[in-house]
């Protein structure tokens, strides 16, 4: 057990919908990361938050945001939903963000898309 | 071309063999590297963490990184059936304010051991 959570582990829905994903960090990291893995594109970086900032970005599409609350859990939500978006999501967090501290993985949250 | 290249596999190996695995690199700002494990669709998990050249051995896992080269490797000795799973390299360079702590992964390689 990483001590990440993620909620929900599978979410099945419509195209065209919204979802919100929910992650708790490891207690004590204020870095928090969102990445999603499909069959074809593996593990795909989309964004970080820190301390509830933005802190990079990556391949995150525009109907896609994220959000760090003062309590440090994040949120991704999702929306405009495509079949394409199917995939696993997944939460890593990693202490203060000195260089060389290193990132844990929830179990991640399978969204199918139908 | 992507940053991190990884050979998918699948690696299929005898139970006890040394299964062998790598990856090559294109960004020389890349200073740590580590390898994950992820069994089908379950989360990564840490195996081995290295800053910059050098080898680090832990248990069965050896990993190896050859800056000059571009080139890391992990090898796990005494391989056995629950070895059998997804091992994924990564990599970062120094964190810099602006650039976060983000991980560029490899594809992943698949490896069977069998009994």
């Amino acid at each position: 057990d990483s001590g990440v959570t993620q909620t929900p582990k599978h979410l099945i829905t419509a195209t065209g919908q919204r979802v919100t994903l929910r992650c708790s960090p490891r207690s004590g990291d204020l870095s928090v990361y969102w990445y999603q893995q499909s069959l074809d594109q593996g593990l795909q970086f989309l964004i970080q938050y820190y301390n509830g900032e933005e802190r990079a970005k990556g391949n995150i599409l525009e109907r896609f945001s994220a959000q760090q609350f003062p309590d440090l859990h994040s949120e991704l939500n999702l929306s405009s939903l495509e079949l394409g978006d199917s995939a696993l999501y997944f939460c890593a967090s990693s202490a203060q963000g000195r260089a060389g501290n290193t990132i844990y993985f929830g179990e991640g949250s399978w969204l199918t898309v139908v | 071309q992507k940053e991190v290249e990884q050979d998918p596999g699948p690696l299929s190996v005898p139970e006890g063999a040394i299964v062998s695995l790598n990856c090559t690199y294109s960004n020389s700002a890349f200073q740590y590297f580590m390898w994950y494990r992820q069994y089908s669709r379950k989360g990564p998990e840490l195996l081995m963490y290295t800053y910059s050249s050098g080898n680090k051995e832990d248990g069965r896992f050896t990993a190896q990184v050859d800056k000059s080269s571009k080139y890391i490797s992990l090898f796990i000795r005494d391989s056995q059936p629950s070895d059998s799973a997804t091992y994924l390299c990564a990599m970062r360079g120094i964190e810099l304010k602006a650039a976060g702590n983000k991980l560029t992964f490899g594809g992943g390689t698949r490896v069977l051991v069998k009994p």
